[in-house]
């Protein structure tokens, strides 16, 4: 079963807002990365955090981890049109990467 | 070069045709991975291969046979598929070391659209 539950499961913002997304999951990781997809093409690796690791920053992007609450997040700031894909969280099982739902996000110009 | 280079862009084939998929990718990586994905839901693995070697096998039906004939190839070959086995076909590489493939950030090819009629 799928390790990483995202929520919400679509958003809808302007440009230049904020869009938060959530990542729940049910055991213990090594990492949980961050990945996006614009519509029916390959993944791109965003970031990846650490168990060890409580918070994150790669340029517009902000990741949180709350491993006793075995959660996390994504902010992404000052949102563009471009941002416009499926987000995907993705946990460590047993060699393996084990992807949550997905996230829809929509940025209108 | 961290491209991932996936061909066919688009794949349409009968149930009883044969295919196959190729991923290619100079990056040095020793990990290749094949996911499938349908439309709206998140990837599923389907093969793991390390240093050329198969170690993951997600209890893929055999009609799906993957080969990696070096450290740079993987192909995914096709034989008797269903209409409910067409979906994105993802392939993926890692570097293979550092406590594990997942610990490993994954470099993914823009996919193989596969439809079975």
């Amino acid at each position: 079963s799928q390790q990483g539950e995202e929520d919400p499961q679509a958003l809808s913002i302007q440009e230049g807002e904020n869009a938060t997304m959530n990542c729940s999951y049910k055991t213990s990781i090594n990492n949980l990365q961050w990945y996006r997809q614009n519509s029916g093409r390959g993944l791109v690796h965003l970031i990846l955090i650490r168990s060890n690791e409580r918070e994150k920053h790669s340029g517009r992007l902000r990741v949180t981890l709350d491993t006793s609450k075995k959660s996390s997040s994504l902010l992404i700031t000052a949102s563009r049109a471009a941002d416009t894909a499926s987000y995907f969280c993705a946990t460590l099982g047993y060699s393996t990467l084990t992807f949550g739902k997905g996230t829809m996000l929509l940025v209108s110009p | 070069d961290t491209e991932v280079t996936q061909t066919p862009k688009h794949l349409v084939m009968g149930m009883t045709n044969k295919k196959s998929l190729k991923c290619e990718q100079h990056m040095g990586h020793r990990a290749m991975y094949w996911y499938k994905q349908k439309a709206k839901k998140p990837p599923e693995l389907m093969f793991v291969y390390s240093y050329e070697k198969l170690s993951i096998n997600e209890s893929v039906p055999s009609r799906f046979s993957p080969e990696c004939p070096n450290s740079s190839l993987l192909n995914l070959h096709l034989h008797a598929l269903q209409p409910e086995d067409s979906a994105l076909y993802l392939c993926a590489s890692s570097q293979a070391r550092g406590g594990g493939l997942g610990n490993n950030e994954q470099f993914f090819g823009p996919g193989t659209r596969l439809t079975v009629l």
